[in-house]
């Protein structure tokens, strides 16, 4: 069965303390690796797509690497508007499955 | 270019009545989403849109709820009779081709008492 798990379900940190969100898949067919962030009251807003191990994107104080059986979000000295909760998701061979979400809340 | 774009935003009907949503999708993307997302939970897919054609529907329960997408554009989710349990974040989303990244609605907040 296909699945995306993220860690940890919450996060909190100081403004200016670099951290790392983990999601971790068994998808049979994987098609790509998308990060997602969503504010509350919001669809979520795509951030990244990874396609193969090794794979890295940068956007502002976010980058994103795959591994083969999981990627990775760090976020380097992040800022209050950057609390939101992140979203993996990998389309398989099933429908596309998404992880519950990491809460990140940044504290000035 | 304009986003999703999604109605109502919110809707509150009482148990075994019907509603229905609809979506525009980003122009030029052939390929929607309906998705149903609960409190602290990921998205979930119901439906699965490629062109008019319903692709992917094995996560839509059938014996109430329903979509279309009339000339490969606007979608409609209809359920009737509602359920308390249907109580959700009811998501649209388009993209240009299937697994490419998708663009989400701002979604649709059904409370059903």
């Amino acid at each position: 069965e296909d699945q995306v798990t993220q860690s940890p379900e919450a996060l909190r940190l100081q403004e200016g303390e670099s951290s790392s969100l983990n999601c971790s898949y068994t998808v049979s067919g994987l098609r790509g690796l998308f990060w997602y962030r969503q504010d509350p009251g919001k669809g979520p807003e795509f951030l990244f797509t990874l396609y193969s191990a090794g794979e890295e994107k940068e956007k502002e104080r976010l980058k994103a690497t795959l591994t083969k059986k999981e990627s990775f979000l760090h976020i380097t000295a992040p800022k209050p508007e950057d609390s939101a909760t992140y979203l993996c998701a990998a389309p398989g061979n099933t429908p596309l499955v998404f992880g519950k979400g990491t809460r990140l809340s940044v504290i000035a | 270019e304009a986003g999703v774009v999604q109605s109502p935003r919110y809707k509150i009907i009482e148990k075994k009545q019907p509603v229905a949503f609809w979506c525009n999708p980003i122009s030029g993307h052939n390929t929607l989403y309906w998705y149903r997302q609960n409190l602290g939970q990921g998205p979930e897919l119901l439906i699965r849109y490629e062109n008019e054609e319903a692709v992917d529907d094995s996560q839509l329960p059938k014996d109430r709820f329903s979509a279309e997408r009339l000339k490969g554009v606007d979608s409609t989710l209809k359920i009737q009779p509602a359920e308390l349990g249907d109580s959700a974040v009811y998501l649209c989303a388009s993209s240009r081709e299937d697994y490419y990244e998708q663009y989400f609605g701002p979604g649709t907040r059904l409370t059903v008492t």
